[in-house]
């Protein structure tokens, strides 16, 4: 069976840092590109980061390029996003996605407060 | 380019046939597949439609999607009181390099 778990989420202060991570199983996690997408408060879905299956490609919304830096460790099957300089515009729900979108990780939730 | 547009809610009542739109430019909807995603209260989006038009194994034949020039369309007909949840499409945009999503439609079973 096909599992994503995200993990990391929490309180950090504004222009703190957080690296999430996606633990991955069920597939064959080095032959996939994966995804992070967000979902603010009552808001939705926001397009945040890609990698490409070995990891040397990669993709960043301007809204977080040059704060965060999406990486992977397919020898963990690991997917990971380090967020810095957060704001309160980056509180989210963050997903981790496989690149046929079928499937989902559950989330974890990022809150931005002082 | 243009982010996708759909209309912020849509409502039927169970049996009826609702269809969502989503409007977006050349760059994405008009150049590239739509996928369509529900998402249930407190989940995870679920994958609905792949391709503009497949449903991915387990989706019931009541979904349907389509796609003409720059816009796409859902249906889903039989409306069932679970089928209650946010809707949203998506694309690739060849402007960005990277996927966008529609604003999302709320769907109300009356």
């Amino acid at each position: 069976e096909v599992q994503l778990v995200e993990s990391g989420g929490g309180l950090v202060q504004p222009g703190g840092s957080l690296r999430l991570s996606c633990a991955t199983s069920g597939f064959t996690f080095s032959s996939y590109d994966m995804h992070w997408v967000r979902q603010a408060p009552g808001k939705g879905l926001e397009y945040v980061s890609a990698i490409s299956s070995n990891g040397g490609s990669t993709y960043y919304a301007k809204s977080v390029k040059g704060r965060f830096t999406i990486s992977r460790d397919n020898s963990k099957n690991t997917l990971y996003l380090q967020m810095g300089s957060l704001r309160a515009e980056d509180m989210a729900v963050y997903y981790c996605a496989r690149d046929d979108w079928d499937h989902w990780g559950q989330g974890t939730l990022v809150t931005v407060s002082s | 380019q243009s982010v996708p547009t759909q209309p912020p809610s849509a409502s039927g009542t169970p049996g009826q046939r609702v269809t969502i739109s989503c409007s977006g430019s050349s760059s994405n909807i008009g150049s590239n597949t739509v996928n369509w995603y529900q998402q249930l209260p407190g989940t995870a989006p679920k994958l609905l439609i792949y391709s503009n038009n497949q449903r991915p194994s387990g989706v019931p034949d009541r979904f349907s999607g389509s796609k003409s020039g720059t816009s796409a369309s859902l249906a889903i007909s039989g409306l069932q009181s679970e089928d209650e949840a946010d809707y949203y499409c998506a694309a690739w945009d060849d402007s960005l390099n990277g996927w966008v999503f529609g604003g999302g439609t709320k769907l109300t079973v009356l």
